[in-house]
């Protein structure tokens, strides 16, 4: 069974497109978040979720946004996509909010701008 | 906020030898210091982690061991594999933060 699932894997579009990517977590846990790791491998949280309730927001361009529809569920939407938006995206889940909680990731998915 | 430096970018070692990788953190508050392990193609994966009420955790081949006085972390690898051959991850946090703040990485090849 696969604790935090992302779809798709990969994502190839144009620049100004619009995207979304979907991520589901079976471990019940009550935090998801979202990270962006560039082409470094540099990895930075953008988002995090708890109970469906916006808990960080790392100054991230208002063209991503994210939606918890249930504590399951954590989407990212991105908007008029541009270059620099190349990376791999990771979802994430903990049992706890706040750093101190192991965190479960998914499998990523490459986005890449063209 | 938090910064955590991470050194080497890159280490190779030949199979059977030692790894250890470093960390600095910044803020003195930080209380939870993990190591994510990511495989190429996947998601990092928590392999050990660290609370600031001990100085020292083993697991099989990883220990990570921590100094608070300096505010550094190491993680130390002993008879390497060739599947231990991935890109390494420490990150820091504070007991009443909302984050964990990671290092950049380092990209560990074992040579066999």
């Amino acid at each position: 069974d696969t604790a935090v699932s992302q779809t798709p894997k990969y994502l190839v579009t144009q620049m100004g497109n619009d995207k979304s990517i979907k991520c589901e977590q079976n471990l019940g846990h009550d935090t998801m978040y979202w990270y962006k790791q560039d082409s470094k491998k540099f990895l930075k949280i953008m988002f995090s979720y708890n109970n469906k309730e916006l808990i960080i927001n790392e100054t991230v361009p208002n063209r991503f946004s994210p939606k918890s529809p249930d504590k399951a569920h954590l989407n990212l939407h991105i908007n008029s996509l541009e270059l620099g938006d190349s990376a791999v995206y990771f979802c994430a889940s903990s049992r706890l909010a706040g750093g101190t909680d192991t965190q479960y990731f998914g499998p990523g998915t490459r986005l890449t701008v063209l | 906020g938090e910064n955590v430096e991470q050194h080497p970018s890159t280490l190779s070692v030949q199979e059977g030898d030692s790894a250890v990788i470093k960390c600095t953190y910044s803020d003195s508050a930080s209380n939870y210091f993990p190591w994510y392990k990511q495989e190429l193609g996947k998601g990092p994966q928590l392999i050990i982690d660290i609370r600031s009420n001990v100085g020292e955790k083993k697991d099989q081949r990883i220990a990570v061991t921590l100094n608070k006085t300096a505010k550094h972390f190491s993680l130390h690898i002993t008879e390497t594999q060739p599947e231990d051959s991935a890109v390494y991850f420490c990150a820091a946090a504070l007991e009443y933060g909302n984050k964990l703040v990671f290092g950049a990485g380092t990209i560990l090849r074992v040579k066999s």
